[in-house]
């Protein structure tokens, strides 16, 4: 029930494509949704964040969908950039918790 | 300096060796953590230190021993580590401990030899 599973473990895009990462989850009592976005030689970085109260939210290029009866969450990049290549990694934790449960992540190549 | 600095990058050191990875957060935030991160595994919570206080400990080997003297730094000493003990050690820290927004070092690459 602690887990996240995450898929892709890797895509491959050609620049101005839709990147999709998707993410599931068993536990209902989780509440915060981010996604950390970890260049090569550097430590994971917040990326964007959802709480359940919204379906969707978007910061720029970047958007995450949520649906709650399915216990989803996506990522979408849009117009993806050389620059996007990186590993992503969704995240779950429930509210009153420092535990902050992670998917493996997906390695994200995005081609000129 | 901003951010989280990590100290080493790089570490290799063999079975009996003792070392110390530090982390130095100058965010004003009040909770630190260590992460570890294998290659197609999640993140592995270690420690979370909230106040410099120990308030989690995630069954973690005692061979891995964590030290907060202040809420700006800490440290993960190390003792007759296993080769499976190789991977990027990472630090963070968070505005509280009940807030999930982590701010993460560029970590220690540990390789026990």
């Amino acid at each position: 029930q602690q887990q996240v599973k995450q898929s892709p473990q890797s895509l491959i895009v050609q620049k101005g494509g839709i990147s999709i990462i998707n993410c599931a989850y068993e536990n209902t009592a989780f509440d915060y949704f981010p996604w950390y976005q970890q260049f090569p030689g550097k430590g994971p970085a917040l990326l964007i964040a959802i709480r359940p109260d919204v379906s969707e939210k978007k910061e720029g290029r970047f958007t995450i969908s949520f649906n709650k009866s399915a216990k989803q969450f996506s990522l979408h990049i849009m117009d993806s950039q050389p620059g996007d290549s990186a590993t992503y990694f969704c995240a779950a934790s429930r509210m009153g918790s420092e535990k902050l449960v992670f998917g493996k992540g997906t390695k994200l190549t995005v081609n000129p | 300096e901003t951010g989280v600095t990590q100290t080493p990058r790089h570490l290799v050191m063999g079975m009996t060796n003792k070392k110390s990875l530090k982390c130095e957060q100058h965010l004003g935030h009040n909770a630190m953590y260590w992460y570890k991160q294998s290659a197609k595994k999640p993140l592995e919570l270690m420690f979370v230190y909230s106040l410099e206080e120990r308030v989690e400990n995630n069954s973690v080997p005692s061979r891995f021993s964590p030290e907060c003297p202040n809420s700006s730094h800490l440290f993960l000493h190390l003792h007759t580590l296993q080769p499976e003990d190789s991977a990027l050690y990472l630090c963070a820290s968070s505005q509280t401990v009940l807030n999930s927004a982590l701010h993460f070092g560029n970590g220690t690459r540990l390789t026990v030899t």
